[in-house]
């Protein structure tokens, strides 16, 4: 199993200022790798995919980036409705894994 | 647009059954693998099953392997997720996901969960 390593487990963040997250691979999973958004009670919601493309209707500020088993999400200039769980997702191997997730908070 | 929706969820007892259902629209349900994914409360998301196009291979995760049966009715666009031999660690938020392609892919839509709770 794959296992995927996010990093920090939250962050902190002043609106207007910019979020970096991490996500690790434990094994190559080629830029078979989306990052999700999920709100408290809420579905997750795709942002990007194939580790760098943005998914329809996501803004420009999020932008995404890998380096062999390294994959970042970097938001610029956060907004109140980033402040939220991200997940990254490796989909290149049986069984699917998922992150344990980033909680993007309020600084 | 695509819309999936959930239903079947409910509280039963540990050993119980219980058919998960998921009803879709907006999209060629023949054309794309699916998925079932869930969260337990306060917990992050864990990958349950998985079921390809036209041929219907199936995949499960080891921690419900043999207790859970994934299938797709394409008479009426629906995934389903039977569950069997229900224990306390299957409580969770239990979500229909589409995939991206017809065999693998990422998770492009969600439906909104439905709840299943094991408890005596």
């Amino acid at each position: 199993e794959i296992v995927m390593t996010q990093s920090p487990a939250t962050l902190s963040v002043f609106p207007g200022e910019r979020a970096t997250l991490s996500c690790r691979a434990s094994q190559n999973i080629n830029s078979n790798l989306a990052w999700y958004r999920q709100y408290p009670g809420q579905t997750p919601r795709l942002l990007i995919y194939d580790a760098s493309t943005r998914a329809t209707g996501v803004p420009a500020r999020f932008s995404a980036s890998a380096s062999g088993t390294e994959f970042t999400l970097t938001i610029t200039s956060l907004q109140s409705e980033d402040f939220a769980v991200y997940y990254c997702h490796q989909y290149n191997n049986w069984p699917l894994t998922f992150g344990g997730g980033t909680k993007v908070e309020i600084k | 647009e695509v819309q999936l929706l959930e239903s079947g969820g409910g509280l039963l007892q540990p050993g119980g059954s219980l058919r998960l259902s998921c009803a879709t629209s907006g999209f060629i349900f023949s054309g794309f693998a699916m998925t079932w994914v869930r969260q337990a409360p306060g917990k992050g998301l864990e990958w349950v099953s998985a079921i390809s196009d036209l041929d219907s291979v199936t995949y499960y995760a080891d921690s419900v392997k043999g207790r859970f049966t994934i299938s797709r009715d394409r008479s009426t666009n629906t995934l389903h997720l039977q569950m069997n031999s229900l224990r306390a660690e299957d409580t969770a938020v239990y979500y229909c996901a589409k995939r991206s392609g017809a065999w693998n892919g990422y998770l492009d839509s969600w439906g909104q969960g439905t709840l299943v709770t094991v408890a005596s």
